[in-house]
């Protein structure tokens, strides 16, 4: 069974404050994204990485960095968190194979609130 | 860019109605369709998929989907719904062999016992 876990299922940070929310999954999955959800816009693509050192930028990068320097492990960084970063985060790996698509699957999510 | 509406943001059914999710994408190109869920307080989860082959697509606890080409439509649908179908569900697609994966805003449903 894929396990996609986040270090955090509440956070709550002061406005300028940096915030790290962290990702990791353990079954040696080469994809892995994080999303942003909000109420009557879905999920939004923030950033994605298919290898380790390497990142892309989704839909919605701005005011936001990325990490993987490990396989298992994708961090999402907010180098100065401000209120309209307050979200719920989604994490999300896949395995890279040569298949049209490969199922996405997701952690529990870390909803931040900005103060 | 692909874009893709879900035509309805709050649905609230009764038990045993039959219920029908619309979703309507922009591409014209081959894309792979995909019907999220997300019951309250758990994680996400994939429903059902469609990449090729009979455009009818069978998923878990008993939802289909329809593919129809040339409506750009691929709508969920479940013939009695049931109090535990409460959730939010979410039509994603991704074009060609990507696998990025492009959200509709979701349907909350709502079941009444």
């Amino acid at each position: 069974d894929v396990k996609v876990t986040q270090s955090s299922r509440y956070l709550v940070k002061r406005t300028g404050e940096k915030v790290f929310l962290e990702c990791v999954q353990d079954m040696d999955h080469e994809n892995m994204f994080w999303y942003r959800q909000d109420p009557g816009l879905g999920l939004r693509l923030i950033y994605f990485s298919y290898d380790v050192k390497m990142k892309e930028k989704g839909d919605i990068p701005e005011g936001y960095s990325v990490s993987r320097e490990k396989k298992e492990r994708f961090s999402l960084i907010l180098e100065s968190a401000s209120t309209n970063q307050t979200s719920m985060y989604l994490c999300a790996s896949s395995p890279f194979t040569r298949a049209p698509y490969n199922e996405q699957f997701f952690g529990p999510g870390t909803r931040l609130t900005v103060l | 860019a692909q874009s893709v509406s879900q035509h309805n943001h709050h649905v609230i059914l009764s038990e045993a109605a039959s219920l029908e999710l619309g979703c309507n994408y922009s591409y014209g190109g081959t894309v792979n369709l995909f019907w999220y869920v997300q019951y309250p307080g758990q994680h996400l989860q994939l429903l059902l998929k469609y990449f090729s082959g009979d455009p009818l697509v069978k998923g878990i606890k008993g939802f289909e989907a329809e593919f129809i080409k040339s409506k750009f439509s691929f709508n969920l649908r479940k013939p009695s719904v049931q109090w535990s179908d409460t959730a939010e569900y979410f039509c994603a697609v991704t074009a060609g062999y990507g696998n990025k994966l492009v959200f509709g805003a979701g349907t909350i449903l709502r079941v009444k016992s």
